[in-house]
C-alpha cells in the first residue's frame, strides 16, 4: 500500500492568500484526521472524518480554516487568508476504525509569510 | 494545560545502553498509542494499549500500560543509532470511542555510537 499521501510537501505563501492542502487516506480506511504540529504546541487535532462526515471539527482554530471529504479517497483542509501564525506542518492521518491506530502521511510544511 | 506529560524531553545514550521514556496522564487513557518521527518526516505507528496492564514488544521496544491506565512506558534495550527520533505518545481521554487523541510533546532520542 502507498499509505497515506499529502500534497504539496512544502508550500511557502504570502500573508492573505488562500492555501489548500490535499490528502488520500490509505484505501479502506473510513476514518480520516487532520493535524497541525509546531514547536510550541506540539502536534493537534484539528478535524476527523468518519465515512467522509466530520464527526470533531473543536479543535480547528477560527473560521479562516475548513475542511472538506467529498468522497473516501480525498480531503482538504484549506486556509483562506493565510496568516504567519498558521506556519506549521500538516499531517493526516487514516485509520480503518476511528479507536483504530492511526496511519500518518509525510506531512505538508506550510511556511506564510 | 498539557493533559499527556512525556518525560523525559530529550535524552542522549550511548548505543548499547537500555532507556526508559514516559507518558503520564491524571486522566484514564483509553487507548494508548506510541509513535515514532523523524525530523521532517510523518508519524510511524509502534504499538497501542488498551487494558490496564497491558504489556506488548516488537523487536527491542516493549511499552506497557499500568494496572491504573494513566501511564505507560517504552522501554528499548541495547540502543541503536536506528532507534534515535522523536517518541511520541497519544492517547483517548474522552471515553473510548471518540478517535480525538491528544499527544505528548514527545521525547527526543539521541542514541550515540
Amino acid at each position: 500500500d502507498a499509505g497515506v499521501i499529502q500534497s504539496p510537501r512544502h508550500e511557502v505563501t504570502e500573508m492573505g492568500q488562500e492555501v489548500t492542502l490535499r490528502c488520500k487516506p490509505i484505501s479502506g480506511h473510513n476514518s480520516l484526521f487532520w493535524y497541525r504540529q509546531t514547536m510550541m504546541r506540539g502536534l493537534e487535532l484539528l478535524i476527523y472524518f468518519n465515512n467522509n462526515v466530520p464527526i470533531d471539527d473543536s479543535g480547528m482554530p477560527e473560521d479562516r480554516f475548513s475542511a472538506k471529504m467529498p468522497n473516501a479517497s480525498f480531503s482538504t483542509l484549506k486556509i483562506q487568508p493565510s496568516e504567519p501564525r498558521d506556519s506549521a506542518v500538516y499531517f493526516c492521518a487514516s485509520s480503518f476504525q476511528v479507536t483504530y491506530e492511526q496511519y500518518f502521511g509525510p506531512g505538508t510544511r506550510l511556511t506564510v509569510t | 494545560s498539557q493533559e499527556l506529560e512525556q518525560s523525559p524531553q530529550s535524552l542522549i545514550v550511548q548505543e548499547g545502553k537500555n532507556l526508559t521514556i514516559n507518558c503520564t496522564s491524571s486522566k484514564t487513557l483509553y487507548g494508548l498509542y506510541w509513535y515514532k518521527q523523524k525530523y521532517g518526516e510523518g508519524l510511524i505507528f509502534l504499538m497501542m494499549l488498551q487494558k490496564g496492564g497491558e504489556e506488548k514488544s516488537h523487536e527491542k521496544i516493549t511499552a506497557k500500560l499500568d494496572e491504573k491506565k494513566q501511564q505507560s512506558s517504552l522501554h528499548i534495550t541495547a540502543s541503536q543509532p536506528s532507534h534515535a527520533g522523536i517518541y511520541l505518545c497519544g492517547a483517548d481521554i474522552n471515553g473510548g470511542s471518540q478517535g480525538n487523541l491528544i499527544f505528548g510533546k514527545g521525547t527526543k532520542l539521541s542514541v550515540k555510537p
